[in-house]
């Protein structure tokens, strides 16, 4: 059973499109986030949600939007794509918000 | 302002030999520590973390990092390093709702 789990794991579309990630955790973790890496493989951390609220709000384009159905789900709906949100998102789980994360796969955007 | 700092961008070692990674981490407080590796297409795998209590902590894959409040840094060691071991390495400083990596570590291992 896979306990991050995201989806699509590829995502390849056309600037000016909008697209969702989605990501599901079946660890009964309370604690949620969603992480940039960029080309060059630095990790950021974009959103975080405790119990379905928004924790962390990093500076991102607000064409970013965490949405947190339940605390088992967060997807990121992103408005207006430009080249430069190629990268690789992934999504994490945590206990708590200080707990060790879990990671998903990641999901490979790429924008032509 | 919390930072941490991964000097080395590349390392490469004999498969056989020893390994440290060095993590040096900037905060307030004493920050909860983590150790990720990362293979390629593959997410972040846990290797080990460190909270509170003994400064020498194990993780998985034979590998320990140890705490040193002194000198602001939580190195990864392993004694003897496998070809299955080539990765990216990457240090986690998590405090009160900050969460920062540093830049990674990629590790190459020769035959």
């Amino acid at each position: 059973d896979t306990a991050v789990s995201q989806t699509p794991k590829y995502l390849v579309t056309q600037m000016g499109n909008d697209k969702s990630i989605k990501c599901e955790q079946n660890l009964g973790h309370d604690t949620m986030y969603w992480y940039k890496q960029d080309s060059k493989k630095f990790l950021k951390i974009m959103f975080s949600y405790n119990n379905k609220e928004l924790i962390i709000n990093e500076t991102v384009p607000n064409r970013f939007s965490p949405k947190s159905p339940d605390k088992a789900h967060l997807n990121l709906h992103i408005n207006s794509l430009e080249l430069g949100d190629s990268a690789v998102y992934f999504c994490a789980s945590s206990q708590d918000s200080q707990g060790p994360q879990h990671f998903g796969d990641g999901t490979r955007l790429s924008i032509l | 302002a919390q930072s941490v700092t991964q000097p080395d961008i590349h390392i490469t070692v004999s498969e056989g030999a020893s390994l440290e990674l060095r993590c040096n981490y900037s905060y307030g407080a004493t920050p909860y520590l983590f150790w990720y590796v990362q293979s390629p297409g593959q997410g972040l795998q846990l290797l080990l973390k460190y909270f509170s209590g003994d400064t020498l902590v194990q993780g998985i894959k034979g590998f320990e990092a140890e705490f040193k409040r002194s000198q602001s840094s939580f190195n990864l060691r392993k004694p003897s390093v496998h070809w299955s071991d080539a990765a990216e390495y990457f240090c986690l400083s998590s405090g009160t709702y900050k969460y920062i990596f540093g830049t990674g570590t990629r590790l190459k291992v020769l035959a």
